[in-house]
């Protein structure tokens, strides 16, 4: 079964500094996708990141990047100076793909960060 | 470019009624998936369907709980005789492809049951 594992379940942070979210995953599979929601009160869920599996080089997206491990299964997201804004629940997730289609979208059960000014 | 639209945003229901929930997916968009967010949890998924055509439905309780995406107008997802177990936030996804297509996220709908 494909699993995602969250270890933090709450984080804070103060503006201005960096943080980072854990995560670990399980699967058998060598095909998938890994990606970073995040979650703002609004409850809409906004894709912060995204790593394709087969890519050695850790994606990045402005202030936001992740260390991916793939022999050890962890995908953790750091966010550098942090903004308010960046409070929100953040949840790690991650797809199969297989014979042309892909699974579905498998998630952690989130990290809630506070940014604190 | 209006986005995935989920309507309505919060929902109450008594226990025994039924609930129905809206979800039009960007536009062109052809796959629809539903998701479930309990309290203190990540999104669990439901259910996948195409035009017409329910594709996986593995995260789908088997009892009061159907899902349509009919050719013409939104996605339902419909709850029989709702209990209490069934308040959670509702997400709506679709993207314009089954494979390598990143998928966007409605706003949800969050389910009541008193």
């Amino acid at each position: 079964a494909q699993t995602v594992t969250q270890s933090q379940p709450e984080m804070s942070v103060q503006e201005a500094e960096t943080v980072t979210l854990s995560c670990t995953y399980d699967t058998s599979e060598n095909n998938y996708y890994l990606f970073w929601y995040k979650q703002p009160p609004s409850r809409q869920m906004i894709l912060v990141i995204r790593q394709e599996a087969y890519k050695q080089q850790n994606a990045t997206e402005n202030r936001f990047s992740v260390n991916f491990q793939k022999a050890a299964k962890s995908f953790s997201l750091k966010i550098s100076d942090s903004q308010l804004g960046d409070t929100a629940m953040y949840f790690c997730a991650f797809i199969l793909y297989y014979g042309g289609s892909q699974g579905n979208l498998i998630f952690g059960k989130g990290t809630k960060l506070s940014v604190k000014p | 470019n209006a986005g995935v639209m989920q309507n309505p945003r919060h929902l109450v229901r008594r226990r025994g009624q039924e609930a129905r929930l809206r979800c039009s997916p960007v536009k062109g968009h052809s796959h629809v998936y539903w998701y479930r967010q309990l309290p203190e949890e990540g999104l669990k998924f439901m259910v996948y369907l195409q035009k017409e055509n329910i594709i996986d439905e593995s995260g789908m309780p088997k009892e009061r709980f159907s899902a349509e995406f009919p050719k013409e107008g939104p996605s339902i997802l419909r709850i029989q005789q709702v209990v209490r177990g069934d308040s959670a936030a509702y997400f709506c996804a679709s993207s314009p492809a089954r494979y390598n297509s990143p998928l966007h996220f409605g706003n949800g709908t969050r389910l009541t049951v008193t």
